[in-house]
Order: structure tokens, then sequence, then C-alpha cells
């Protein structure tokens, strides 16, 4: 247990759908990542939260649109994906300052 | 070396072995180096994070060294058990203030008993 919590763990969803992922943290901290992995591919920074402020968009498409409502809180809000947005997507937490990251165990994404 | 890159992609070691792994990233506008840990089906943990030149940390059996000049870093793993198995994970962090990582592809070991 690493104090990040997302759920759901599993999701299958059509082109059409929309549906988001949700991310906790418990361990006070002030940074929410965003992680993306695909197959054969290292882990993707996507977004960055620091202190509830989006600080990095590494050139996502808008159909992934983030949430940050306090700190303890992380959404991706997912519309309209493609089947090649199927991976598996982590979140992470740390202070502020790019000291050790804390990770979910991810959620499973399919699209269909 | 624009990206973050690991070698080997995978290592098959027996019970009892040591092993190595490197760790290379971009020298310029280094920030810190982090090593994670990724066993199947968990999240991935964190090992080691390393700023300084010449920086050695160990915990337990494991061990790593960093050289920021030549933009490498190196882990140990003494003594190899079966537990050990996993995907080592090392990321770069370049010249933020947020931690933004750049990871490499990682390195898949496999301890046989």
């Amino acid at each position: 247990e690493t104090g990040v919590t997302q759920t759901p763990r599993h999701l299958v969803m059509g082109m059409t759908n929309k549906k988001s992922l949700k991310c906790e943290q418990h361990l006070g901290h002030n940074a929410m990542y965003w992680y993306k992995q695909s197959a054969k591919k290292p882990l993707e920074l996507m977004f960055v939260y620091s202190l509830e402020e989006r600080v990095e968009n590494n050139s996502v498409p808008s159909r992934f649109s983030p949430e940050c409502p306090n700190s303890s809180h992380l959404f991706l809000h997912l519309h309209t994906l493609q089947p090649e947005d199927s991976a598996l997507y982590l979140c992470a937490s740390s202070q502020a300052g790019g000291d050790i990251q804390y990770f979910g165990a991810g959620t499973r994404l399919s699209v269909l | 070396i624009l990206n973050v890159e690991q070698s080997p992609q995978s290592l098959h070691v027996q019970e009892g072995d040591s092993t190595n792994f490197t760790c290379s990233f971009p020298s310029s506008n280094f920030y810190a180096l982090h090593w994670y840990r990724w066993e199947t089906a968990k999240s991935p943990e964190a090992l080691f994070v390393m700023t300084l030149n010449g920086d050695e940390k160990k915990k337990g059996r494991i061990s790593a060294t960093l050289n920021t000049k030549e933009g490498y870093s190196y882990l140990y793993i003494k003594g190899s058990q079966p537990e050990d198995s996993a995907t080592y994970l090392c990321a770069s962090a370049g010249g933020t203030s947020y931690g933004k990582l750049t990871f490499g592809q990682g390195t898949i070991l496999t301890v046989h008993p």
C-alpha cells in the first residue's frame, strides 16, 4: 500500500463514451502526476499539478482532460478516445520539488 | 544523449548471482536521478533519488552510483533472490522544480531459483 489509490483498476470503454479515472493520495503531498504506459514504451508523463495548479501538459490530446479539485484528488476525464489510447494509466504524488514519487497501482484502460 | 536509456532490456540470472544494470541520461540541466522497482501487478516503488555527482546509495542488497558529468548511473544487486525479479526503472529529472521525470524503458530482471 503506497498511500496512492486509483479507481477503477480496469476500464473498458467505447470510443463515444465519457469516463473518468480517479486518484486519491493520503500522504499530504502537494504535487500529483498522470503517466501513461503503452505496450513496449517507457512511462510517459502526461500532466503535473503542483499546489493544485497545472504546471505541465506534455502535448497531450484534448480528449484527455485533467482536474485537480484539491491537493488530495486528481481526475483524468476521458472522452472520444481512440483504440491507441488503450494503456496503463498511473497516478503519482510527491512533495513539490522533485522528491520521490509514490505511485498508484494504475488503471488498465481498453478502448474498443 | 537526448533520452533516458537503460541496458540491458532484460536479464536472467541464477539465485545468488550479483548483477548490475546501466542508466544513461542527458548530463545537461541535470537535477536528480530516480530508481524505481516495479513488480508485476503492483505500483512502482522508489529505491533511490540521487542528486550529487559521485553519490552512492544503498538499501539492503541493492546499491546505486551516479556520475552526472558523463550522464550515467549503475544499479547493483548483490546475491540476487527470486523476490528481486521485477522491472527496474530509472528516470531523470532535468532542471525543474516540480519533478518532471523522463523514464527509461526499464530492465526486466528475472532471478531463477
